[in-house]
């Protein structure tokens, strides 16, 4: 089976602008949760998607969200990028989410000049 | 609340010294618990899970843990660690509440 997979890898942005990560989970996963990452905080959980609807939310403003299409792929989009929001976003996909192992994607690097 | 903590931010150790990475876990029904791996710059790899039955499950790449309810512990072992074994390790719990909660990871680093 293909891993997660996640694009783009590493992305570019400056303050204000938008941008949009992509995921796609192992095939029959329909769960995909979605993690920043950085030195000082960590493994922070952004939400988590489960057959299209958000499941799951973590404490992130307004301008963090995401999506899930009817073949479980999964995007994130932030908005109005600040410098805060350089960090490594992971994807992890589950078979049902939950109590279930993730299986996780490489990451995107976004850095926000 | 479900929780999960990670008592040593960082570990160095000897190449060939034993290992042992402290997880405690805070939760009210018997946890699923994981531990991962993360190589600089890569995702985080699952090196073993504990759901139920024995109490010391093995995982990939020599390492084991042992799951104690009475210590709410899920502690990460390996007899000789190598080089290679330097890394950022994460414990985790999953819930019935379809959340999974990381620990803030420790870091290893392997001294020749």
């Amino acid at each position: 089976k293909a891993g997660v997979t996640q694009t783009p890898r590493y992305l570019i942005k400056t303050r204000g602008q938008q941008v949009t990560l992509s995921c796609s989970p192992i095939s029959g996963h329909r769960s995909v949760s979605w993690y920043q990452q950085t030195p000082g905080q960590g493994l922070q959980f952004l939400f988590e998607y489960f057959s299209e609807t958000q499941r799951n939310k973590g404490n992130f403003p307004g301008r963090f969200s995401g999506r899930q299409f009817s073949n479980s792929r999964s995007e994130m989009n932030v908005s109005t990028l600040e410098l805060g929001d350089s960090a490594l976003y992971l994807c992890a996909s589950s078979f049902s989410g939950g109590r279930y192992e993730q299986f996780f994607g490489p990451g995107t690097r976004l850095t926000v000049l | 609340a479900q929780s999960v903590t990670q008592p040593d931010i960082h570990i160095t150790v000897s190449e060939g010294a034993s290992l042992e990475l402290r997880c405690n876990y805070s939760y009210g029904a018997t946890p699923y618990l994981f531990w991962y791996v993360q190589s600089p710059g890569q995702g985080l790899q699952l090196l073993l899970k504990y759901f139920s039955g024995d109490t010391l499950v093995q995982g990939i790449k020599g390492f084991e843990a042992e799951f104690k309810r009475s210590q709410s512990s899920f502690n990460l072992r390996k007899p000789s660690v190598h080089w290679s074994d330097a890394a950022e390790y994460f414990c985790a719990v999953g819930s019935t509440g379809n959340q999974f909660y990381f620990g803030t990871g420790t870091s290893l680093t392997v001294i020749p």
